[in-house]
């Protein structure tokens, strides 16, 4: 079964950039990269996804290398309210077949302190 | 905005009993997923339907099974709850492709005596 790692826990500041690795060596040809952020009491929720490259929206970015075996959420100018668990989600590359299983990672806790 | 909603927030049984949790979502989505999430475990995935009475296991699917009968709804049965299914339920769905954004319920925390 493919495994995907991440940090078990980050500190910041307010207003500092943070990035957040995730590795994913299995990753097959054809799956996305997705990440969820989720708060205390709450089910996850979706923040960003893409295959490759660089993709960024109103909240964050996502740097993808070219061998696509690890992800970078990165979150600029975090601030008291991005204090939550973050997870990066793939295909399992291993399982073959049209239906990948998808696997998250065990999560990133962010805490940012003022 | 899509809206997936769980039967219970917090729910005690014991050791032995049958127990149902039902999730309901509003968007005619094709796909559904339950999750249990442990510390230091993240989320594993229990079962997923792609469509209705269609079932896919996944990770973890020893001691439960898994219900679709109306495209809406997606029930999870443990058929005797054990004390290590102690655990955050979180139910999921998602359009058509398992790889787009999913859309996840609040849980429901079951503790099993």
């Amino acid at each position: 079964l493919a495994k995907t790692t991440q940090p078990i826990s980050m500190d910041s500041y307010e207003g500092q950039e943070v990035n957040i690795t995730c590795s994913h060596n299995n990753i097959a040809t054809n799956d996305y990269i997705t990440w969820y952020q989720q708060f205390p009491s709450q089910g996850p929720r979706f923040i960003i996804q893409g295959y490759k490259t660089k993709v960024t929206n109103e909240v964050a970015s996502l740097f993808i290398p070219a061998d696509r075996k690890s992800s970078t959420l990165s979150l600029p100018r975090v601030s008291l309210s991005d204090t939550a668990v973050y997870y990066c989600l793939v295909g399992d590359g291993s399982q073959g077949g049209a239906t990948n299983k998808l696997i998250f990672g065990t999560g990133t806790l962010l805490a940012v302190q003022p | 905005d899509v809206k997936v909603t769980q039967s219970s927030r917090y729910l005690v049984k014991r050791t032995g009993e049958k127990v149902f949790l039902e999730c309901v979502q509003d968007m005619d989505h094709e796909n559904m997923f339950w999750y249990r999430q442990d510390p230091g475990l993240g989320l594993r995935l229990i079962y997923f339907s792609y469509d209705v009475k269609m079932k896919e296991k996944g990770d973890i699917p020893e001691g439960y099974s898994v219900s679709r009968e109306k495209k809406e709804r997606f029930s999870l049965i443990l058929e005797s709850a054990s004390t290590n299914q102690t655990s955050m339920y979180l139910c999921a769905s998602s359009l058509i492709d398992p790889q787009e954004t999913q859309y996840f319920g609040p849980g429901t925390r079951l503790l099993v005596l």
